[in-house]
């Protein structure tokens, strides 16, 4: 079975600074998907990034990038000149491509906080 | 995002009561997941539907029924709940293609429950 790890279950930013997360993940495949979920205090679980296993260039979107080290299966989120709106629960999840079960599994979660 | 819309927001239900959650998604998308979120757990996928046919039942308590009627429409019958059942559950719709994973899942508001 696959696990998620969120080492840090806290951050906190300045504004306009740049903040890494950290996610490792523990699976047998060699394919699969791994994403980055924000969820701020309205709950709305919202969709920051993806990224697909066989795919060596890291994705990026906007202020938003990862640095996917599959070999050391490690996938970390970059948040660049954070800004208030930022502020949320960021959740790593998992999600294997032969998956009848469609399954995502999630992290623990890392609170991030953004300071003006 | 109104992708993916859930009702009620809010539900206070004593254990003896019989109430339901709804989920509708706009996205014309084939497949929809029910999700429990509980303070300091990750979150737990309970039931998949995928072209309107349960494919994961994650060890869920029977006081919990699914019903997919149609792709657009996914429902969670409560019964009999537990003071422990008390979580945030949210409701996410993906376009799988069969035999295949993964599509991006995306997320309602969720169903604030608390259980008395």
């Amino acid at each position: 079975a696959q696990t998620v790890t969120q080492s840090q279950p806290e951050m906190s930013v300045q504004e306009a600074e740049t903040v890494t997360l950290s996610c490792t993940y523990d699976t047998s495949e060699s394919d699969y998907y791994l994403f980055w979920y924000k969820q701020p205090p309205s709950r709305q679980m919202i969709l920051v990034i993806r990224q697909e296993a066989y795919k060596q260039q890291n994705a990026t979107e906007n202020r938003f990038s990862v640095n996917f080290q599959k070999a050391a299966k490690s996938f970390s989120l970059k948040i660049s000149d954070s800004q208030l709106g930022d502020a949320a629960m960021y959740f790593c999840a998992y999600s294997s491509i032969n998956n009848a079960g469609n399954m995502l599994t999630f992290g623990g979660g890392t609170r991030l906080m953004v300071k003006p | 995002e109104t992708g993916v819309t859930q009702t009620p927001r809010h539900l206070v239900m004593g254990m003896t009561n019989k109430k339901s959650l709804k989920c509708e998604q706009h996205l014309g998308h084939n497949a929809m997941y029910w999700y429990k979120q509980s303070a300091k757990k990750p979150l737990e996928l309970m039931f998949v539907y995928n072209f309107k046919e349960q494919t994961e039942n994650n060890s869920v308590p029977s006081r919990f029924s699914p019903e997919c009627p149609n792709s657009s429409h996914l429902f969670l019958h409560l019964h009999t709940l537990q003071p422990e059942d008390s979580a945030l559950y949210l409701c996410a719709s993906s376009q799988e293609l069969a035999g295949e994973s993964t599509d991006t899942q995306y997320f309602g508001p969720g169903t604030r429950l608390t259980v008395l």
